[in-house]
């Protein structure tokens, strides 16, 4: 059973398009997130969702918008989409203990044309 | 100065080589400290986590905190192609409430020649 998944796996699209990526778990945990890693692998925190709240909300553009319809989906919109905005994407999971070992997804690749 | 640094290598040794990874930091209000290893089209999966100043041991891999110092290490012994990877070293530090907010490093990039 796949803990945390994600579709799609790729995606490839040209600039300006609007794009969504979708994000599951069934672990049964609280809190959810996404993380950019770029060509250079460096993993760099978006949002965190805490039971559906918004917790962490780094600086990302207006364009990225996450949401949670329940504790265990956290999608990604992504409007205007540019050429900088080409990575990897990784949803990921965990509960809330200080520890926070988070298990993450298999990724999403996104090509901006 | 970044928060954490970590040298993206990349490291390539002969199997059954001793393998030291490390990282620095700068925030003291990092509490824990995990190792990620990510394998080529992956996610991380975590490896090691450790709380407070010491080593802590699982199987080939040790992990190694110097909060004075703010060093973290992870050595493998007897290195093995399949642990040919990406690793890359965590911190959390509060980030409000009863939330801990991720670091990561850039990851050091490791192959094991057989």
């Amino acid at each position: 059973d796949t803990a945390v998944s994600q579709t799609p796996k790729y995606l490839v699209t040209q600039m300006g398009n609007d794009k969504s990526i979708k994000c599951e778990q069934n672990l049964g945990h609280d809190t959810m997130y996404w993380y950019k890693q770029d060509s250079k692998k460096f993993l760099k925190i978006m949002f965190s969702y805490n039971n559906k709240e918004l917790i962490i909300n780094e600086t990302v553009p207006n364009r990225f918008s996450p949401k949670s319809p329940d504790k265990a989906h956290l999608n990604l919109h992504i409007n205007s989409l540019e050429l900088g905005d080409s990575a990897v994407y990784f949803c990921a999971s965990s509960q809330v203990t200080p520890q926070e070992t988070q298990y993450f997804g298999p990724g999403t690749r996104l090509l901006v044309l | 100065q970044k928060e954490v640094e970590q040298d993206p290598g990349p490291l390539s040794v002969p199997e059954g080589a001793i393998v030291s990874l490390n990282c620095t930091y700068s925030n003291s209000a990092f509490q824990y400290f995990m190792w990620y290893r990510q394998y080529s089209r992956k996610g991380p999966e975590l490896l090691m986590y450790t709380y407070s100043s010491g080593n802590k041991e699982d199987g080939r891999f040790t992990a190694q905190v110097d909060k004075s110092s703010k060093y973290i290490s992870l050595f493998i012994r007897d290195s093995q192609p399949s642990d040919s990877a990406t690793y890359l070293c965590a911190m959390s530090a509060p980030s409000g409430g009863s939330n801990y907010k991720l670091t990561f490093g850039k990851g050091t990039l490791l192959t094991v020649n057989p």
